[in-house]
């Protein structure tokens, strides 16, 4: 069954204390991302990849960290965590990555179920 | 960078009317717009796509329409059935140096009262 996973699926931690979550998809797929979903902030872009090697920062990358060196897997760390990293975090994956031309299709983002994150 | 603003953020309708949504982008380069469906506790998924090069798309009760020139584009849903109760995500996405980012808007929560 084409899927995004993400484990945990919910985490209590303390503050400072390290932690990934792992994300993987089955599809082949180039673009992966990591969002975190806050009431009233609705959806905010963390980090994403375009591909293998390639990582760049979305709008809130702050105390985050993230590694591409499979294509199936891009892992979410939080080095040190804090209260303000509460929040449940999607991960997601698209077949192609968005490029300038946008030629064809493929651009639909996949999300995985979500990670409920609580730090205390 | 870019900013999506939605509105409205809550919007209650009557079983069989119309249902708009509408969004604004700042950055003129943004050049895809896929909208999002959330449900209860479930994860987004994709309902409709617009790329810059197009006005219009439809998908049976759904459209999508884009005014690049204003910067906004808008969700119609036709004939809303309880089902179409949900949070309703647009987004707009931007090439950067490294590969292209996405931005949402903060959401919009439908209610269809039967």
């Amino acid at each position: 069954e084409a899927q995004v996973t993400q484990n945990p699926r919910y985490l209590i931690t303390v503050t400072g204390k390290k932690l990934t979550v792992t994300c993987s998809q089955n599809m082949n797929h180039e673009y992966m991302s990591w969002y975190r979903q806050d009431p009233g902030l609705g959806l905010r872009q963390i980090y994403y990849s375009m591909n293998v090697e390639v990582t760049d920062k979305g709008d809130v990358p702050e105390g985050y960290k993230v590694s591409r060196k499979e294509k199936r897997n891009f892992p979410l760390i939080l080095e040190s965590p804090s209260p303000n990293q509460t929040s449940l975090y999607f991960c997601a994956s698209s077949l192609r990555a968005m490029t300038g031309g946008m030629r064809g299709g493929g651009y639909e983002q996949y999300f995985g179920p979500g990670t409920r994150l609580t730090v205390t | 960078g870019e900013n999506v603003e939605q509105h409205p953020s809550t919007l209650s309708v009557q079983e069989g009317d119309s249902a708009v949504i509408k969004c604004t982008y700042s950055d003129s380069a943004s050049n895809y717009f896929p909208w999002y469906k959330q449900e209860l506790g479930k994860r987004p998924q994709l309902i409709i796509d617009i790329r810059s090069n197009v006005g219009e798309k439809k998908d049976q009760r759904i459209a999508v329409t884009l005014n690049k020139t204003a910067k906004h584009f808008s969700l119609h849903i036709t004939e809303t059935q309880p089902e179409d109760s949900a949070v309703y995500f647009c987004a707009a996405s931007i090439k950067e140096a490294a590969g292209n980012k996405l931005t949402f808007g903060g959401g919009t929560r439908v209610l269809v009262k039967p």
